[in-house]
């Protein structure tokens, strides 16, 4: 299994500062990573599939990068809706995995 | 605009079973993997079955395996999962979740449900 380790678990930042949440993965999962950010009481939204595809309707300011280990999620100009939990989740290989998380704090 | 809708939680005992289902509306169901992901409370994602298109292939967390099953109704375009000898861990809330690409399984979720608990206590 795959074990993704996302980091920091929290992430204080002030709004209109930037934020950068990275994500690791165990083993090479080489671009088949998503982001998704999930609100209290809400279902998960996708952001970002294969590393570093924007989904439909996602603001430009949330982009990601990286392949195969290393990966970033990087929101350019934080905006009170942007404070939620964010999760990274390979699909390179079964099982499914997602990271513990990072939750996006205001500071 | 595509709905994913979970029923079939509720309170259950230790070792017991329970079937949840998700009915699904404006797309073409048999066409798309289908996923089940679980949340424990205040925990993080955990994925837990996936099934494709057809039905053919299925797919399980280790956790799960063995007790639960994954299957599907193309003709009510509806996704179940069949949960037996239920454990206190199982605790959570279990999100159907449909992948971004037709014709593949196991990859990435663009449409969730609302999620339903399940809970399992004496």
């Amino acid at each position: 299994e795959i074990v993704m380790t996302q980091s920091p678990a929290t992430l204080s930042v002030s709004p209109g500062e930037r934020a950068t949440l990275s994500c690791r993965a165990s083993h090479n999962v080489n671009s088949n990573l998503a982001w998704y950010q999930q609100k209290p009481g809400q279902a998960p939204r996708l952001l970002i599939y294969t590393a570093s595809t924007r989904a439909t309707g996602i603001p430009a300011r949330f982009s990601g990068n990286g392949s195969g280990t290393e990966f970033t999620l990087t929101i350019s100009s934080l905006q009170s809706e942007d404070f939620a939990v964010y999760y990274c989740q390979q699909y390179n290989s079964w099982p499914l995995t997602f990271g513990g998380g990072t939750k996006v704090e205001i500071k | 605009e595509v709905q994913l809708l979970e029923s079939g939680g509720g309170l259950v005992q230790p070792g017991g079973s329970l079937r949840l289902s998700c009915a699904t509306s404006e797309f073409t169901f048999s066409n798309y993997g289908m996923n089940w992901v679980r949340q424990a409370p205040g925990k993080g994602l955990e994925w837990v079955s996936a099934i494709s298109g057809s039905g053919s292939g299925t797919y399980y967390a280790d956790s799960v395996k063995g007790r639960f099953i994954v299957s599907r109704d193309n003709s009510k375009n509806a996704l179940f999962l069949q949960m037996n000898s239920l454990r206190g861990e199982d605790t959570a809330v279990y999100y159907c979740a449909q992948e971004r690409v037709a014709g593949g399984v196991g990859n990435y979720f663009e449409n969730w449900g609302q999620g339903i608990l399940v809970t399992v206590s004496s």
